[in-house]
């Protein structure tokens, strides 16, 4: 069936490091991945998208490119700040067609940076 | 701008009990959801409606029912709690796609969640 796997947490990092949260996926068709991030007490926000392979979606200083090869979505950052902080969601959608955009989300993957 | 609003943010119940969660937006969006999350599961969709008066089963509805009572409003029902329904719970709503536009990618946008312990 259609699933996402993401790396287990926590991941703990200093700041200005930089940041690779793996993201992998199994889908019949072709569907659109992204990546949702929740700070402490809040619902989940859209961090970036990509709708077809070879895709670059960002935000924010965060990047993640559509591998169809390898069946994969990296979240990456370059420098990491403390405001950074929080569990960071992969997902997909777009392989059920209808008129709703239901979503199947990883785990998520808790990120702490410290000062 | 209020976004999604849920209510109430925090709720502990005794088995046996019932309760509803309530969601409302004002996005003016048609499809409507109710999650839950669990640590290490990630999200589960429980319930979903593309449109007012529709309403489907998601990957674990099984002690759930809900209503979606107008275009903004979208609840979530427990008849009778149990311990293993203890969890956090999001609404979110989404645009739906223009007619011919399949698959559809408008972001969820999601409410700050209900923590429901049952003891």
């Amino acid at each position: 069936g259609n699933s996402v796997t993401q790396m287990e947490g926590p991941v703990t990092l200093s700041e200005e490091a930089f940041l690779t949260i793996n993201c992998t996926y199994t889908a019949t068709g072709y569907p659109s991945l992204f990546w949702y991030v929740q700070y402490p007490g809040e619902g989940l926000q859209l961090l970036l998208k990509a709708t077809k392979a070879d895709d670059k979606g960002s935000n924010k200083g965060f990047e993640a490119t559509y591998r169809k090869e390898t069946t994969s979505f990296h979240l990456e950052k370059g420098s990491v700040q403390v405001s950074d902080s929080a569990v960071y969601f992969c997902a997909l959608s777009g392989v059920f067609g209808g008129a709703t955009n239901k979503l199947i989300f990883g785990t998520g993957t808790l990120l702490a940076v410290q000062p | 701008n209020a976004g999604v609003t849920q209510t109430p943010k925090f709720q502990v119940l005794k088995t046996g009990q019932s309760m509803t969660l309530q969601c409302a937006q004002d996005m003016n969006h048609n499809s409507m959801y109710w999650y839950r999350q669990d640590p290490g599961m990630g999200l589960r969709l429980i319930y979903y409606s593309a449109s007012e008066g529709t309403t489907d089963k998601g990957e674990v509805p099984n002690g759930y029912n809900v209503s979606r009572l107008n275009k903004r409003e979208f609840s979530l029902r427990l008849e009778s709690a149990a311990p293993s329904q203890t969890s956090v719970y999001f609404c979110a709503s989404s645009e739906n796609p223009p007619p011919g536009v399949i698959p559809y990618n408008s972001p969820l946008h999601f409410g700050n969640g209900t923590r429901l312990t049952v003891t």
